[in-house]
């Protein structure tokens, strides 16, 4: 089983700040089959990034992802007031299917 | 408007049994792999089962082989979790999402909520 963790736990930031979010998998993640995922309270996740690095549709152009084999980073270049939230990275390329325990990310 | 919808949650006891339904709609159903994912309170995400487009091929999480059983009817466009033998740590809210090896999993429903309690 790929294990996958997140950090930091906690982001704390003021809007218009740069956010960066790591996510270190256990062994390599097969293809880069890595996504992030954006959840806020009482709501389902919804996806931002997959492939490491392709943006889903609608998705702002400030969110970027990067990474390979094992290290990845979720990238918010300027952080909005409606992107403070929980996120998590999960790996598809091999089960079972795994995500982080997620970073929340919160206003200063 | 591609959309999953689920239904089929609720308070069940301990040992019990419960089957829950997603509804897909706005895309090829037939055509995808779907998933169904659980969150407990508080807690994060975790991967319960998938399923092909076809259904004929299944993959289970350790947590619930054995008690927990995927299935889908392409004729009506659902997706389906018989869910046996519950335990108080099965309690979680229970999403559905179109995806599985090797593709993003969007979108996903808004979510079920099933509570194993005495």
């Amino acid at each position: 089983e790929i294990v996958l963790t997140q950090s930091p736990g906690t982001l704390s930031l003021s809007p218009g700040e740069r956010a960066t979010l790591s996510c270190r998998a256990s062994q390599s993640v097969s293809s880069s089959y890595l996504a992030w995922y954006q959840q806020k309270p009482g709501q389902a996740p919804r996806l931002l990034i997959y492939g490491a690095s392709s943006r889903a549709t609608g998705i702002p152009d400030r969110f970027s992802g990067s990474g390979s084999g094992t290290d990845f980073t979720l990238t918010i270049s300027r952080v909005e007031p409606e992107d403070f939230a929980v996120y998590s990275c999960h790996q598809y390329g091999s089960s079972p299917y795994t995500f982080g325990q997620g970073t929340k990310l919160e206003i200063k | 408007e591609v959309q999953l919808l689920e239904s089929g949650g609720g308070l069940v006891q301990p040992g019990g049994s419960l089957r829950l339904s997603c509804a897909a709609s706005g895309f090829t159903f037939s055509s995808y792999t779907m998933s169904w994912v659980r969150q407990a309170p508080g807690k994060g995400l975790e991967w319960v089962s998938v399923i092909s487009g076809g259904g004929d091929v299944t993959n289970y999480a350790d947590s619930v082989k054995g008690r927990f059983t995927i299935s889908r009817d392409n004729s009506k466009n659902t997706l389906y979790l018989q869910m046996n033998s519950l335990r108080a740590d099965d309690t979680a809210v229970y999403y559905c999402a179109r995806g599985g090896y090797g593709s993003g999993w969007w979108p996903w429903g808004q979510g079920t909520l099933v509570t194993v309690s005495s």
